[in-house]
């Protein structure tokens, strides 16, 4: 089936670095989505990609549609204590019936004050 | 309140034993999910349903049952539970029109089997 393989699995920063973390798969899909969990609670969306080649921000967070529509980058910039989470890589092919979206495995941030 | 609600937020039952898991959105959302979340698998579909009385097979539905009467419900049973079952279940409604916005998820139950 299909699989999303989003790296790395786990980052211990200092607060103030960039993060960067990835997510490829062998099938194209023409939406991918990035969504972070606070502990204890469901994931939130952060930020929705529709379109090839697409740059997308939020705040402090950038995520890009990669071009050949198998892959999906997020970064966060000047990482502070309330980034902590793990961040989830989500893609799905919509259009027709509803496509259902599948996850990537997570990755998990820990941010050292 | 809207939203998505999820109950119980924990739940400890016995092997054997029937547990149903209830969800409730109030955003009259067409499409309603169930995912279970464990460690060193993320995020995993277990059913979902399209409307009321519409609902279909995600990627892990042994053991689980669903049903969709009205639009704003809908409960996952597990019938029998087994300790594989243990994990945190998360549900998740979203739009039927437009572009996605992606899902919108609950607070999740956590389930443990023993």
């Amino acid at each position: 089936g299909q699989q999303l393989n989003q790296s790395p699995q786990s980052m211990f920063i200092q607060e103030g670095e960039d993060v960067s973390m990835n997510c490829t798969s062998s099938s194209i899909f023409n939406t991918w989505l990035w969504y972070k969990q606070d502990p204890g609670e469901g994931p939130v969306l952060l930020i929705a990609l529709y379109k090839a080649g697409e740059l997308t921000s939020n705040g402090r967070l950038t995520a890009q549609f990669g071009i050949t529509r198998k892959d999906s980058f997020l970064n966060i910039s000047a990482s502070i204590p309330s980034d902590v989470g793990i961040y989830f890589c989500a893609a799905m092919n919509y259009g027709g019936s509803q496509g259902n979206l599948i996850f990537g495995k997570g990755t998990k941030l820990s941010v050292k004050p | 309140d809207a939203g998505i609600t999820q109950s119980p937020r924990y739940k400890i039952t016995e092997t054997g034993r029937q547990v149903t898991l209830m969800c409730h959105q109030t955003w009259s959302h067409s499409y309603m999910f169930w995912y279970r979340q464990d460690l060193g698998h993320g995020l995993r579909l277990i059913y979902y349903s399209a409307a009321a009385d519409i609902t279909d097979k995600g990627e892990v539905p042994d053991g689980y049952v669903v049903s969709r009467s009205k639009t704003e419900n809908f409960p996952l049973t597990l019938e029998s539970a087994t300790r594989s079952q243990t994990s945190v279940y998360f549900c998740a409604s979203s739009e039927r029109q437009g572009p996605p916005r992606g899902y919108t998820f609950g607070s999740g139950t956590r389930l443990t089997v023993v």
